[in-house]
This record gives structure tokens, C-alpha cells and sequence, in this order.
């Protein structure tokens, strides 16, 4: 069983699409993350939800919508997709919020042409 | 705000040199560091979690360290593998440093 599984794997697309990536865990954690890892594979925080509540909301644009219907979920959805949104988006899941180990999704590769 | 350095940012050796990669962190109040390993195009895959009370931690051939008055962690693997050749982060809590690309030659 996988235990963060992120859907699609691959996502291309076009500029001013509306698009949702899908983060689900079954670790049983109460805290799910997003990064972005952009072409020169530095990784960023973008969010992090702890019981559903967002806990940490770095500067990115209002474009992207985080979503937490519930523990095991965290989706993230994003509104009229530009090219500086082509990179690779990580869920990664913890138990509490002092920096448990980590565990992270395959992540999701998505293009905007 | 916390920083995390990796240093160097590539790495070349032989198979069977024993190696250690170097992470280094502004802020000494932390909970605790994460080493992960990232091949291409995959997810991380966590290797070492270092508690803050801890001063290291060891899973096979890898070893990790950690001081905190110094704001330094390093990885230590013993007798490399081409097999080993990765990309190799450090995160302190949701802080990543920029990660040291590992090759290592038959």
C-alpha cells in the first residue's frame, strides 16, 4: 500500500486551465503538506494543513486554493494556470507539527503550455 | 527565519570511498533534522531522522550527525555504491536545503 499517493502523476495542460492535484495518506498523520520543486529542484513549503486546519500559507499567488476535506486528504486546486506553474508539486504527510519524520508522495509533474 | 545549506552542491567519487555530505542551518532551536534521498524524477524517500536531543543516528551504511551549537548536520556513507547515486536533502521541520547531487563510479 502506498502511503502518500498523490493523482495524476503527469498533468499538461494549457495556460488559463483550471486544474486539482489529489493528495491522499493512510499513515493515519493529522498533518499534510504541499511543496513545489521548481527546475533547479529547489524544494519550497507552500502550505500545510494540520487537522484540516491550514497551519502555514506561504507567499504563493491566491491562484492556488489548498483544499483538507479531511485528515487523510489534501488537495490543491489552481485557477487560470500560467507557465511559471510548470513544475514538480509534492503532498508529504507527518504526524503533529514540531517536525515528525516526513513522508512523501511520487509527486506531480505538471506542464503548462 | 531558519536557512538550510547543503554544500558542495555535486559530488563525484569512486565506488567504495567513503564520503560525507554537509548540511549547515541558521537557527540551532529546532525540533529535529530529516536526510532524504531523491532519485530522478521520484518522490523523496526518508533515510535518517535526527531528534534534537540526539547527536546522531545510523540505518546501514549511513550515518548521521547532528550539533546544534554549530548548526551542523553531516552524512556519512561508508563504502559508497553506484547505487547510492542520488540527490541527498536535508530539511529542518518544512526548510529544505538545496540538496548535494551524489554520483559515484563503477
Amino acid at each position: 500500500d502506498t502511503a502518500v499517493s498523490q493523482t495524476p502523476k503527469y498533468l499538461v495542460t494549457q495556460m488559463g486551465n483550471d486544474k486539482s492535484i489529489k493528495c491522499e495518506q493512510n499513515l493515519g498523520h493529522d498533518t499534510m503538506y504541499w511543496y513545489k520543486q521548481d527546475s533547479k529542484k529547489f524544494l519550497k513549503i507552500m502550505f500545510s494543513y494540520n487537522n484540516k486546519e491550514l497551519i502555514i500559507n506561504e507567499t504563493v499567488p491566491n491562484r492556488f486554493s489548498p483544499k483538507s476535506p479531511d485528515k487523510a486528504h489534501l488537495n490543491l486546486h489552481i485557477n487560470s494556470l500560467e507557465l511559471g506553474d510548470s513544475a514538480v508539486y509534492f503532498c508529504a504527510s507527518s504526524q503533529g507539527v514540531t517536525g515528525t519524520e516526513a513522508f512523501f508522495g511520487q509527486g506531480t509533474r505538471l506542464t503548462v503550455v | 527565519k531558519q536557512e538550510v545549506t547543503q554544500i558542495p552542491a555535486a559530488l563525484s567519487v569512486p565506488e567504495g570511498e567513503n564520503l560525507v555530505l554537509n548540511c549547515s542551518f541558521t537557527d540551532s532551536a529546532i525540533y529535529n533534522l530529516q536526510w532524504f534521498r531523491q532519485d530522478p524524477g521520484k518522490g523523496l524517500t526518508s533515510l535518517l531522522l535526527i531528534q534534537s536531543s540526539q547527536r546522531e543516528q545510523t540505518s546501514g551504511r549511513l550515518n548521521a550527525s547532528l550539533d546544534k551549537s554549530s548548526g551542523r548536520s553531516t552524512l556519512y556513507i561508508a563504502a559508497s555504491q553506484p547505487g547510492d547515486s542520488a540527490t541527498y536533502l536535508c530539511a529542518l521541520k518544512v526548510i529544505f536545503g538545496q540538496g548535494t547531487t551524489l554520483q559515484v563510479k563503477p
